[in-house]
Order: structure tokens, then sequence, then C-alpha cells
């Protein structure tokens, strides 16, 4: 089993520059979510989808944009590079948004602004 | 708001022994799920156990079990039997009944050495 998968696993990026973190899952998962890690850190909410066409903000939203066109792929898009986004990104996904529903987590994408 | 706070940066625990993880939190709502993941040096954050506001007893799975006592809002991660590849980064997390959600807070974590 895939799980969710994110592509790439590491990049570097030029200030000012864009680029799109891929998350795909095969799981027929409805909740999808980003969350970023800086070092030492715990996790924080980027964006999150409840479905196909539905997406809402997080907790740390600025700079990043998000869609949500079909159920397995949740793609997160970085406009305007910052070195305040670098950072490990994660992407999880649920089946229910039930306080008692674990999400599954991809590996992370490590990316660097220099 | 809702805040997880673990007030233990690292912790060294010899093999073998139990070692408990702490994690205090602050919510208003009456439903909530607390849970703990566990994110090696490899990076992967892995699902280890979880814990119902209204469940009237400890989770427990394997190895790990989960210290729940609802009135001093905390949910502290007890693992027995520690062994190496128990060293990681741990995270407690919560998510809100109400929101319909599912979006996690987490603590800051808690980083476990286990020394042979």
């Amino acid at each position: 089993n895939a799980g969710v998968t994110q592509t790439p696993k590491f990049r570097i990026l030029k200030i000012g520059q864009s680029m799109t973190l891929q998350c795909a899952q095969d799981m027929n998962h409805n909740y999808m979510y980003w969350y970023r890690q800086d070092p030492g850190m715990g996790l924080k909410l980027i964006y999150y989808s409840v479905g196909a066409g539905i997406t809402d903000k997080g907790e740390v939203p600025n700079g990043y944009n998000v869609s949500r066109s079909t159920t397995e792929d949740f793609p997160l898009r970085l406009e305007l590079a910052a070195p305040s986004q670098t950072s490990v990104y994660f992407c999880a996904s649920s089946y229910l948004a039930a306080r008692n529903q674990p999400q599954h987590f991809g590996d992370g994408t490590r990316l660097s602004i220099l | 708001a809702q805040k997880i706070t673990q007030t233990q940066p690292g912790m060294f625990v010899q093999e073998k022994e139990a070692v408990t993880l702490d994690c205090t939190y602050d919510t208003s709502d009456p439903s909530y799920g607390l849970f703990w993941y566990k994110q090696p040096s490899s990076g992967e954050m892995i699902f280890l156990i979880y814990q119902g506001s209204y469940d009237q007893q400890n989770a427990t799975e394997g190895r790990y079990s989960l210290n729940f006592q609802k009135a001093r809002k905390s949910a502290n991660l007890v693992i027995s039997a520690s062994q190496l590849g128990d060293s990681a980064m741990y995270f407690c997390a919560m998510a809100r009944g109400s929101s319909n959600t599912g979006k996690l807070i987490f603590g800051q974590g808690t980083t476990l050495q286990v020394k042979p």
C-alpha cells in the first residue's frame, strides 16, 4: 500500500521562485492536510481540505495556496519563496474528521530557500 | 484557545526501563481526541496511540499506554521496556471533536534517547 505519497523529497529554491509540492493518497480519504515543521518544533497546519473542491486555511497559510480537484491529490503551491518558508512539509490524510481518526502522514518534503 | 504543552525537550532512559513523556492540553471543548506520534530520525510521522475524551479506560497499544487524567488535562505517554529503536522525537496532538475538520494541534515534542 502506497498510503500518502509526497514529491519531491528534497528541494532547494532560490528566493522569489515558485514551486508546487505534490501529495497523493490512495486510501480514498476525504480529509487531507498540509503541515509544516520547523527545526525542533511541532507541526503547524497550513491548509486543509474536507473533500474535492473544498479547502480552508489553517494556522499558518500566508505564502501558500492549495487546490483539491480530486479526492486523491492535494498539491501545495508556494508563490515567491522566502527564507522563512524553509521547513519540512508534511501531507496527511484521514477517512473521517472524527476526533478518533488518526491521520496518515507522508514522508515529508524537505525544502530549503536560499 | 486550544494548546498542547510538552515540557520535556529531551529525555534519557536506560534500555528495558519504562519512561513517561508528559503532555498537558488546554481546551474548552468537551469532545476531543488526543494522539501520540513518533518521529524517528528518518523523519516520518508514525501514529502510536489514541485517547478520546469520553473514554473511561486508559488506552494501551502493546508497549505504549496513555496515562489520561482528565481533571488535570494531562495525557502522558508511557513506554514500557524501552528499546533502542524507541529513540525518536515524540509528539502529543489534539483534535477537537466539535470542529468536524480533524485538524490537529501539536505540542513541541520530546526527544527520547534510549541508552544501551
